[in-house]
């Protein structure tokens, strides 16, 4: 079975510019899952998608940050503009479904620099 | 306060040591919990669910006591591979996951 795939896997951009991120879930998983995880830390929920749909983005910069997931597949996760703190592996992760107890698999995560 | 807080360690053990880690959780209204594994520059991989009856994998026993809002991993027989980060995690209705911030183990030859 194929795992979760993230594209790219290093970024380096300057503050104030924008970037995006891709994952592709594991085939059939409903619900996709963007963490932040920066040096040190534990992974920080972002944003939760159940199909297409927003679960929980209580902690998603809004002003900075936005996320989509089409047609409940792919989601990209954007950044605009980025800032020196946003420096951090972004990971992406998807399970089958919205069920406490469900496997979280994660990507290898994007590890993204801002200068 | 953190939502769930661990001792960031790092623990050094020798090789065969028993070592146990404790997280703590402030929400009282979480409801499920799990222990994942994350190796240096890799992404976390599940270790272990937390049952309320306590489960055992193999040299791995996980606890949960919600009186006092904490969950508890034990790993026996230390293996040189047990060295990672450990990550404690607290969830509510299947989402708002809050992440430890993780507990290092070394283990030493």
């Amino acid at each position: 079975e194929a795992g979760v795939a993230q594209s790219p896997r290093y970024k380096i951009i300057e503050k104030r510019q924008s970037v995006a991120f891709w994952c592709n879930p594991i085939s059939g998983h409903a619900t996709l899952y963007w963490y932040q995880q920066i040096l040190g830390q534990g992974p920080k929920l972002l944003i939760q998608f159940q199909n297409n749909g927003v679960v929980d983005d209580s902690q998603l910069p809004k002003d900075r940050f936005s996320a989509e997931r089409l047609k409940g597949v792919d989601s990209t996760l954007k950044i605009q503009p980025a800032k020196l703190e946003d420096s951090a592996v972004y990971l992406c992760a998807s399970s089958l479904e919205r069920v406490a107890g469900r496997e979280q698999y994660f990507g290898p995560g994007t590890r993204l620099t801002v200068t | 306060r953190k939502e769930v807080e661990q001792d960031p360690g790092p623990f050094n053990v020798p090789e065969g040591a028993t070592v146990a880690f404790n997280c703590t959780y402030s929400n009282s209204a979480s409801q499920s919990f799990f222990w994942y594994r994350q190796d240096c520059r890799k992404e976390p991989k599940l270790l272990m669910s937390v049952y309320s009856s306590g489960n055992e994998d193999g040299r791995f026993t996980a606890q949960l006591n919600r009186a006092s809002q904490y969950i508890s991993l034990l790993i026996r027989d230390s293996k040189l591979s047990d060295s990672a980060t450990y990550l404690c995690v607290a969830t509510l209705n299947g989402q708002n996951f809050v992440f430890g911030p993780g507990t290092r183990l070394s283990v030493l030859p």
